[in-house]
């Protein structure tokens, strides 16, 4: 069975430009979450999807990021205009329903901003 | 709203040493559930287990086991006969029974000496 994919791997840009990421989770998870991973801290939820409705984006800076799930399958992330803070790796992640069932993680996708 | 502290920064033993990882998680909810993730040098956040608040029952797997004890709050990892293999950082999480996504702590820095 196929993991979560996320695409890039590695990213750099400058400040105030735009970026996104893109994820496509494990076939038949209706559930998708973006969290933001800061150096040295644990994962922190951004956006959690059920299908492609928003259950939780509470954590979300709306004013810089976006998120959305077509079709309730693949899911872009993007920040503009990026900040220095937002410097992380942005984890994307599956699971077969939400409310305690395990998640499944990509590999992430490492932000750089300069 | 869930919280996880994991007090542990860094630990650092010799290979076949025994090592307890400690959790310890804070929750109003009658239902909740508990995980560790292992995290290794590559990135990706791999699952190792998930328990419910409604079973105390401690596990074994292998080399490793948890420990749930529901009247300290507290759900800890040990690792029997360590290996070098069993390095990287390791996160404790928890979910509330509705459709929430995971809490994480900060995560433990496990270090295996050869």
């Amino acid at each position: 069975e196929a993991g979560v994919a996320q695409s890039p791997r590695y990213k750099i840009i400058e400040k105030r430009q735009s970026v996104a990421f893109w994820c496509n989770p494990i076939s038949g998870h209706a559930t998708l979450y973006w969290y933001q991973q800061i150096l040295g801290q644990g994962p922190k939820l951004l956006i959690q999807f059920q299908n492609n409705g928003v259950v939780d984006d509470s954590q979300l800076p709306k004013d810089r990021f976006s998120a959305e799930r077509l079709k309730g399958v693949d899911s872009t992330l993007k920040i503009q205009p990026a900040k220095l803070e937002d410097s992380a790796v942005y984890l994307c992640a599956s699971s077969f329903q939400g409310g305690g069932t395990e998640a499944f993680f990509g590999q992430g996708t490492r932000l750089t901003v300069v | 709203a869930q919280k996880v502290t994991q007090a542990q920064t860094e630990i650092s033993v010799v290979e076949k040493e025994d090592v307890t990882l400690d959790c310890v998680y804070e929750t109003r909810d009658t239902t909740y559930y508990l995980f560790w993730y292992k995290q290794p040098p590559s990135g990706e956040l791999v699952f190792l287990i998930r328990r419910n608040s409604f079973d105390e029952q401690n596990e074994i797997s292998g080399r490793y086991s948890w420990n749930f004890q529901k009247s300290t709050s507290s759900f800890n990892f040990t690792i029997t006969a360590s290996q070098v293999v069993d390095s990287a950082v390791y996160f404790c999480a928890s979910s509330g029974g509705g459709a929430d996504g995971l809490t994480f702590g900060k995560g433990t820095h496990l270090i295996i000496q050869p």
